[in-house]
C-alpha cells in the first residue's frame, strides 16, 4: 500500500460513454499526476498538476480531461474514447513538483478496456 | 529527449541466481534514479531512489548502482525467489526546459520470471 488509491481498479466501457477515474492520496503530496501504460510501451505522462494547477499537458487529446478539485484528489474525466485508449491509467504523486528530485507514490492503477 | 532503455527485455532465472538487470540513459543531466517493481496489472512500487551525487543504494537482497556520466544504472538481486517474479522499471528524474519542474522518464522494463 503505497497511500495512493485509485478506483475503479477495472472498467469496461464503449465508446459513446462517460466514465471518470479516480485518485485519491492523504501523503500530503502537493503534485499529482496522470500515466498512461500500454503493452510493450513505456509508461507515458498525461498532466501534472501542482497545487491543484495543472501545470503540464503531454499533448493529449481533449477526449482525456483532468480536474484537480484539491489536493487530494485527481480525477481522469473520459468521453468517447478510442479502443487504443485502452491501458492502464496509473496515477501518482510526489511532495512538489517545483522540489528537486522528490520521490513519486503510485497507485494501482485502473485497468481501462474500451469496446 | 531523454530515452531510458532496459535490458534485457525479459529474464527467467532458476530460484537462489544472482541477477543484474540494466537501464541505460541517453541525457546524462538528471537529479536522480529510481527502480520500481510492477506485477501484472498492478501499480509501481518503489524500490530503490539512487541522487545523481550517489554511486549505489541498498536495501535488503537488492543493490542499485549509478554511473550518470556513462548513462547507466544496475539492479542487483542476490539470491533470487520466485516471490521475485515482476517487471522491474528503471525511471530517470531530470528538468524540464519549459516551465520548469521535473520529469520521470520510463524504460519498457525487464520483465522477470524466478522458477523453482
Amino acid at each position: 500500500e503505497t497511500g495512493v488509491t485509485q478506483t475503479p481498479r477495472h472498467l469496461v466501457m464503449g465508446m459513446t460513454n462517460k466514465k471518470s477515474l479516480k485518485c485519491e492520496q492523504h501523503l500530503g503530496h502537493n503534485a499529482m499526476y496522470w500515466y498512461k501504460q500500454s503493452a510493450k510501451k513505456p509508461l507515458e505522462l498525461m498532466f501534472v498538476y501542482s497545487l491543484e494547477e495543472r501545470v503540464e499537458n503531454n499533448s493529449v487529446p481533449s477526449r482525456f480531461s483532468p480536474e484537480c478539485p484539491n489536493s487530494s484528489h485527481l480525477f481522469l474525466h473520459l468521453h468517447t474514447l478510442q479502443p487504443e485508449d485502452s491501458a492502464l491509467y496509473l496515477c501518482a504523486s510526489s511532495q512538489a513538483y517545483w522540489q528537486v528530485g522528490p520521490e513519486a507514490f503510485f497507485g494501482q492503477g485502473t485497468r481501462l478496456t474500451v469496446v | 529527449k531523454q530515452e531510458v532503455t532496459q535490458i534485457p527485455a525479459a529474464l527467467s532465472v532458476p530460484e537462489g541466481e544472482n541477477l543484474v538487470l540494466n537501464c541505460s540513459f541517453t541525457d546524462s543531466a538528471i537529479y536522480n534514479l529510481q527502480w520500481f517493481r510492477q506485477d501484472p496489472g498492478k501499480g509501481l512500487t518503489s524500490l530503490l531512489l539512487i541522487q545523481s551525487s550517489q554511486r549505489e543504494q541498498t536495501s535488503g537482497r537488492l543493490n542499485a548502482s549509478l554511473d550518470k556520466s556513462s548513462g547507466r544504472s544496475t539492479l542487483y538481486i542476490a539470491a533470487s525467489q520466485p516471490g521475485d517474479s515482476a517487471t522491474y522499471l528503471c525511471a530517470v528524474r531530470g528538468y524540464i526546459l519549459t516551465g520548469g519542474g521535473n520529469k520521470l522518464t520510463f524504460g519498457t522494463g525487464t520483465q522477470l520470471k524466478v522458477e523453482l
